[in-house]
């Protein structure tokens, strides 16, 4: 089935550092999302990219979907502690559905 | 007050027991899915729900079984609860989207469920 290939599976920095995570796929795409998971909670979408080459920003967050519409790179600048999670990112198919990758976990130290 | 909730949030049963799983959300939203959740997998959709009438199987629904009591409700059953079936699982929601804007789903708490 369709697959999303997201990586590194888990980052360890140290607080102040830039940090980037990306996602790549067989598939074309035409909508690329990334999610963030807090400790205890369920996942919460960052930010949403529609356009093939498309660059968004959501304050240090800025996404990028890749112009092969088969892959995006999330980074997030000067790092803080609660940055801390789960980064998932996810793909919207025809059929309405959702899929997602298998997350990279980030650990950011004071 | 959160506009998904999900009950129980942390569960312990054991091999073979029936339970059930619940999803109440007060955004008025018509489309409900059931995620598992197990490390180094991301999330995978057992099943899916567009409204009352319809009800769709996900990636991983043997072992499952859904109901969807109301819009607003929509619970999850294992069963005969086996140890492999122990995961985190999530409710969303979403309102579809529109022609041009792709859906956002939006996640409960999740649910921590240990089957020994």
């Amino acid at each position: 089935g369709q697959q999303l290939n997201q990586s590194p599976q888990s980052m360890f920095i140290q607080e102040g550092e830039d940090v980037s995570m990306n996602c790549t796929s067989s598939s074309i795409f035409n909508t690329w999302l990334w999610y963030k998971q807090d400790p205890g909670e369920g996942p919460v979408l960052l930010i949403a990219l529609y356009k093939a080459g498309e660059l968004t920003s959501n304050g240090r967050l800025t996404a990028q979907f890749g112009i092969t519409r088969k892959d995006s790179f999330l980074n997030i600048s000067a790092s803080i502690p609660s940055d801390v999670g789960i980064y998932f990112c996810a793909v919207n198919t025809g059929g309405f559905k959702t899929i997602f990758g298998a997350g990279t976990r980030l650990f950011v130290k004071a | 007050d959160a506009d998904v909730t999900q009950t129980p949030r942390n569960r312990i049963t054991k091999t073979g027991k029936r339970i059930m799983l619940e999803c109440s959300q007060t955004k008025g939203h018509d489309r409900m899915y059931w995620y598992r959740q197990d490390p180094g997998l991301g999330l995978r959709l057992i099943y899916y729900s567009f409204d009352v009438k319809d009800i769709n199987k996900g990636e991983i629904s043997d072992g499952y079984s859904v109901s969807r009591q109301a819009q607003a409700k929509f619970s999850l059953s294992l069963e005969s609860a086996i140890p492999n079936q122990t995961a985190l699982y999530f409710c969303a929601t979403s309102d579809g989207g529109g022609a041009t804007i792709q859906e956002t789903q939006y996640f409960g708490p999740g649910t921590r469920l240990l089957v020994l």
